[in-house]
């Protein structure tokens, strides 16, 4: 069955590390996309990418870079100069350009910083 | 630029009484807007959406929305609701500004009393 797959489910990791969070999809998807979500904030937009080899900053990238060399993979590394790094992070992957339907979203992975 | 608020960050009814959530959206473009559900510990799931057809949209579990441009509003509403309708909902939209990325309000928790 085609979707996305995000590991690991938890993560923990040292302040001042680096961390890297997957985001696989198999559903031949253009466009992927990174969410993270705190409580009482909803989801809000880290990085999305319309199509391989490029992507753009959303609200919140400050701390975060993500990359795109592959259609089906679209990483994201926390880095250091991310402050508050615990949360909930969602990825998704949706048809592609000029189309806001057909999102998928992963099962998340939660980042905790001890 | 895309922005939603949601008018209540919890509502509190009881079980076989009518559900009104409330949505308020701003867009420069012609938005596309969604109402998704989190059930605690679960993923995402698409409740419906405005595929600027229809104003009146029905989505899954007897959920609706009404799309009113002159009010900038997609209330989300249901006539009877179900103990196992308590989750948190969220408000999206997304227009081709962004990439057609999602924009998700705050969220508003459904309390369902017996």
């Amino acid at each position: 069955d085609g979707g996305i797959t995000q590991s690991p489910k938890y993560l923990f990791r040292k302040e001042g590390q680096n961390v890297t969070l997957s985001c696989e999809q198999n559903l031949n998807h253009d466009a992927m996309y990174w969410y993270r979500q705190d409580p009482g904030q909803g989801l809000r937009l880290i990085y999305y990418s319309q199509i391989v080899n490029d992507f753009q900053k959303g609200d919140i990238a400050e701390g975060y870079s993500v990359s795109r060399e592959k259609k089906e993979s679209f990483p994201l590394t926390v880095t250091s100069a991310q402050k508050n790094p615990t949360a909930f992070y969602l990825c998704a992957s949706s048809i592609g350009r000029g189309s806001a339907y057909g999102y998928t979203f992963g099962s998340g992975t939660r980042l905790t910083v001890v | 630029a895309q922005s939603v608020t949601q008018l209540d960050s919890h509502v509190s009814v009881s079980e076989g009484t009518p559900v009104l959530l409330r949505c308020n959206y701003s867009s420069s473009y012609s938005p596309s807007l969604f109402w998704y559900v989190q059930h605690p510990n679960k993923g995402l799931q698409l409740l419906l959406k405005y595929t600027s057809a229809a104003t009146l949209v029905k989505g899954i579990n007897g959920f609706e929305a009404e799309f009113k441009k002159s009010e900038t509003s997609f209330h989300l509403t249901k006539p009877s609701a179900h103990m196992s309708d308590a989750a948190e909902y969220f408000c999206v939209v997304s227009d081709s500004n962004s990439g057609y990325a999602l924009n998700f309000g705050k969220g508003t928790s459904l309390l369902v009393t017996p």
